[in-house]
């Protein structure tokens, strides 16, 4: 049974490009939720897909954008590039009806790189 | 607004060592509150839920106790290994709608052998 995957696992870009990250839930969960890590911190919440639609949403400005497909996996989008969005940014997967109650599911993380 | 905070930040013990890290919240008001295991620049690894009714759960040589009341959770390890370097974070599902979770900035442990 496949865990969460994400990729690809490193990614180095520049101020002002556009990139997007990619996460496969573990096989039976149909929540995505995205997390951004900077160096030193703990996670912070981006945003959550459930049915194709993001659900929640933290402080995070517009240039931060996400989609989930029909087979449950989702993309992170990110338009101009800034240098503090250089960050582990993490995937986790959960069952919606009964996420609040259950553990959630990280991938291994995707290490962006911003010069 | 719910913060996390986890004390100390960094933690050095010889191998055996019994310790217990330290994880506090601001609001009560949770769902539940899970310890993450993580390893340097990799993803998180669940390592214990604790339900707002519950008072404490085991796995191994891990316990983790919640006391909500008082906004504060432990994690004690029994024995420590090498194998247990790692930072250790905290995370409470706040008791309102939706399921993000917040985390603490963790706890970073060296068992040295």
């Amino acid at each position: 049974d496949a865990g969460v995957t994400q990729s690809p696992t490193h990614l180095i870009k520049t101020r002002g490009q556009q990139v997007t990250l990619r996460c496969s839930p573990k096989s039976g969960h149909d929540t995505v939720s995205w997390y951004q890590q900077a160096l030193g911190q703990g996670p912070q919440f981006i945003f959550q897909y459930y049915e194709e639609e993001e659900r929640q949403r933290g402080n995070f400005p517009d240039r931060f954008s996400g989609h989930q497909y029909p087979n449950y996996s989702s993309e992170l989008n990110v338009n101009a590039l800034l240098l503090g969005d250089s960050a582990l940014y993490l995937c986790a997967s959960s069952i919606r009806r009964t996420a609040t109650n259950e553990k959630l599911f990280f991938g291994s993380g995707t290490q962006l790189s911003v010069l | 607004k719910q913060e996390v905070t986890q004390i100390p930040a960094a933690l050095s013990v010889p191998e055996g060592e019994n310790l217990v890290l330290n994880c506090s919240f601001t609001d009560s008001a949770i769902y539940n509150l899970q310890w993450f295991r993580q390893d340097p620049g990799k993803g998180l690894t669940s390592l214990l839920l604790i339900q707002s009714s519950q008072r404490e759960q085991t796995s191994g040589r891990l316990n983790a106790s919640l006391d909500k009341s008082s906004g504060r959770s432990t994690l004690y390890i029994a024995a420590s290994q090498p194998g247990d370097s790692a930072t250790y974070l905290c995370a409470v599902r706040p008791g309102q709608a939706g399921t993000a979770l917040i985390f603490g900035k963790g706890t970073t442990l060296s068992v040295s052998s």
